[in-house]
Parts: structure tokens; sequence; C-alpha cells
């Protein structure tokens, strides 16, 4: 069973288009987290939530929005998508904020702004 | 966190030990060593993470200096699937707003 699954894998959309990116984890964990990496392969924290609330929010647009509606799941849902949104995006989970035993990651997904 | 300085890349023959460096001297008393990895395309890797003792675990042994100003990553015998960016992250881990904050890492090529 996959411990953080992301769907969908792959995402090719339009400029100006709205998409969600769906996150869910099976390991019982209390805290999630959405991760960008640009082409770059820079791999830059954008949101944390700690039992449905968020706690981090690295000065990410407001065109990005993170939704918990339990601690299972953390979707992104991104407005008005622009070229520079093109990435993969990585959501993770760890055990408690402290996540003192290491962050779980999901395999990513790959968005391709048009 | 502290910062963290690694080689940018390494190559290693396949069944040797990789050993990878990480230097990090304004690291303070509170703050962890952690690995991570990253293989193509995939989301990182949880690997090892360690204060000030030496740890070991089924993936790899993680060594410290005395001083906590560097560490290494040992993987003792390296196969084709350690070919991967490895990360060295240094941060404190207390309650309240924790993240793992992300360098450039070392990309590790095992040579066959």
């Amino acid at each position: 069973d996959t411990a953080v699954s992301q769907t969908p894998k792959y995402l090719v959309t339009q400029m100006g288009n709205d998409k969600s990116i769906k996150c869910e984890q099976n390991l019982g964990h209390d805290t999630m987290y959405w991760y960008k990496q640009d082409s770059k392969k820079f791999l830059k924290i954008m949101f944390s939530y700690n039992n449905k609330e968020l706690i981090i929010n690295e000065t990410v647009p407001n065109r990005f929005s993170p939704k918990s509606p339990d601690k299972a799941h953390l979707n992104l849902h991104i407005n008005s998508l622009e070229l520079g949104d093109s990435a993969v995006y990585f959501c993770a989970s760890s055990q408690g904020a402290r996540g003192a035993r290491g962050y779980t990651f999901g395999s990513g997904t790959r968005l391709t702004v048009v | 966190d502290a910062k963290t300085t690694q080689p940018t890349s390494m190559d290693c023959a396949e069944g040797r030990a990789a050993n990878l460096p990480c230097n990090h001297s304004t690291i303070s008393g509170n703050e962890y060593v952690y690995w991570y990895r990253q293989i193509h395309s995939q989301g990182p890797q949880y690997i090892i993470h360690g204060l000030k003792n030496n740890e070991t675990n089924e993936m790899a042994s993680l060594i410290i200096t005395e001083d906590r100003k560097s560490s290494t990553l040992i993987l003792p015998h390296a196969t084709l699937r350690d070919t991967a960016v490895y990360y060295c992250i240094v941060r404190v881990v207390n309650f309240g707003n924790e993240k793992l904050t992300f360098g450039t890492g070392t990309r590790l090529t095992i040579i066959p």
C-alpha cells in the first residue's frame, strides 16, 4: 500500500485555469506538507498542516490554497495558473509537528502549464 | 536552521562504500543532522538522522564529528540503485513550526 499518494501524477493545463492536486496518507501521521520542486531541482516548502490546522505558509501566492478536510488529506488548489507554476509538487507527512522520525514523501505531481 | 555545505557531485564504484561529507559549522546544540535522498523523478526518501552519536540503520551509517561541525553519510556497499541526489539537512526538532529546508545536495553516481 502506498503510504503517501498523490493524484494526478501528471497534469497539463493552460494558463488561467484552476486545478487541484490531491494527497492522502495512510500512515496515521498528523502533519502534512506541500513542497514545490522547480526546474532547477530546488525543493522548497509551501505549506504545512498539523491536525487540519495551517502551521506553515511560506509566502506562497494566494492563488495557492491548501485544504485539509481531515488529518489524512491535504489537497492543493491552484487558481489562475501561470507558466511559472510549472513544477513537480510533492506532498509529505510526518508524525507530529516535530517530524523527528522523518518525513514520508509522495511520488510527486508534475504540473505543466502551457 | 543551520546552513550545510555539500560537494556538488561524487562518483563511487559499485560494491564500494560511498562516503558523503557534509559541513555544518554553525550547528547549534539542539539541531539534528538529517539525510535524505532523491532518486530521479521520485519523492525524497528519509535515510537517517542523529544528534551527536553515530547512528546506523539498514540503509546507512551516520558519523558525526565530536564538535558536530561536520558529518559523513556512509552507504557501506553501494549499488546502482543508490544513484541519487543526497541532501544533508540540519534542523531543530521541537514544538512549533517545523520544516525541512533542502539545499542543493550531492549528486552521487554509482559506477558499474
